[in-house]
């Protein structure tokens, strides 16, 4: 199976911050990963897809990049509803992994 | 309206069996794989198993591999989980997830609400 170093494991960080979450795959994964929002006690939601495209009617202010091994998801600028935690997923092979989840915390 | 809901949870024993259902609405449900992920409380997510549109392939994952199954009904618009010998380490909020294109490996676009299963004696 593919394994899915996320990091970091949380941050904490200001509204307005830019903030960068970053995943690197075991083995080349192509373009095949999606990010994800969960917040507590909700059900994901899909950000980005393919590395880089994202998903309607996710803002602007989310923006995916990498390919191969390095992938990661941008905040442009923090606001009071992205405090959540996020997420990668490979969609290389199965059996699927997910990164082990990265908490965005208020400063 | 696109949207899953997910039924089945509840109470059991260790040793015992589950068959999650997951309702399906607002799309061509033959046409998409579909997939089921768990989170453990306080944990990340593990996905556990997919299926394709037409139910001819299908995968687990290596920590229910011999103990759950998927399966789905496309006259019914619903997929399932069939989780036997069920062990304390399984207890988890259990989600259905639409792919977003056709594809077994897609990105998930659309997610139920969950439903909980505990496995305590």
């Amino acid at each position: 199976a593919i394994q899915m170093t996320q990091s970091p494991s949380s941050l904490s960080a200001s509204l307005g911050d830019r903030v960068n979450i970053t995943c690197r795959a075991s083995q080349g994964i192509r373009n095949d990963l999606s990010w994800y929002q969960q917040r507590p006690g909700k059900a994901p939601k899909l950000l980005i897809y393919d590395a880089t495209s994202l998903q309607r009617g996710v803002p602007s202010r989310f923006s995916g990049s990498g390919s191969g091994t390095d992938f990661t998801l941008t905040i442009s600028s923090l606001q009071p509803e992205d405090f959540a935690t996020y997420y990668c997923l490979e969609g290389y092979s199965t059996p699927r992994t997910f990164g082990q989840g990265t908490k965005v915390e208020i400063k | 309206e696109v949207q899953l809901v997910e039924s089945g949870g509840g109470l059991v024993q260790p040793g015992g069996s589950l068959r999650l259902s997951c309702e399906a609405s607002g799309f061509t449900f033959n046409t998409y794989a579909m997939s089921w992920v768990r989170q453990a409380p306080g944990k990340g997510l593990e996905w556990v198993s997919v299926i394709s549109g037409s139910g001819d392939s299908a995968y687990v994952g290596d920590s229910v591999k011999g103990r759950f199954t998927i399966s789905r009904d496309n006259s019914k618009k619903t997929v399932y989980l069939q989780m036997n010998s069920l062990r304390v380490e399984d207890t988890a909020v259990y989600y259905c997830a639409k792919t977003k294109y056709q594809l077994m490996l897609d990105a998930f676009d659309i997610w139920g609400q969950g439903t909980m299963v505990t496995v305590s004696s």
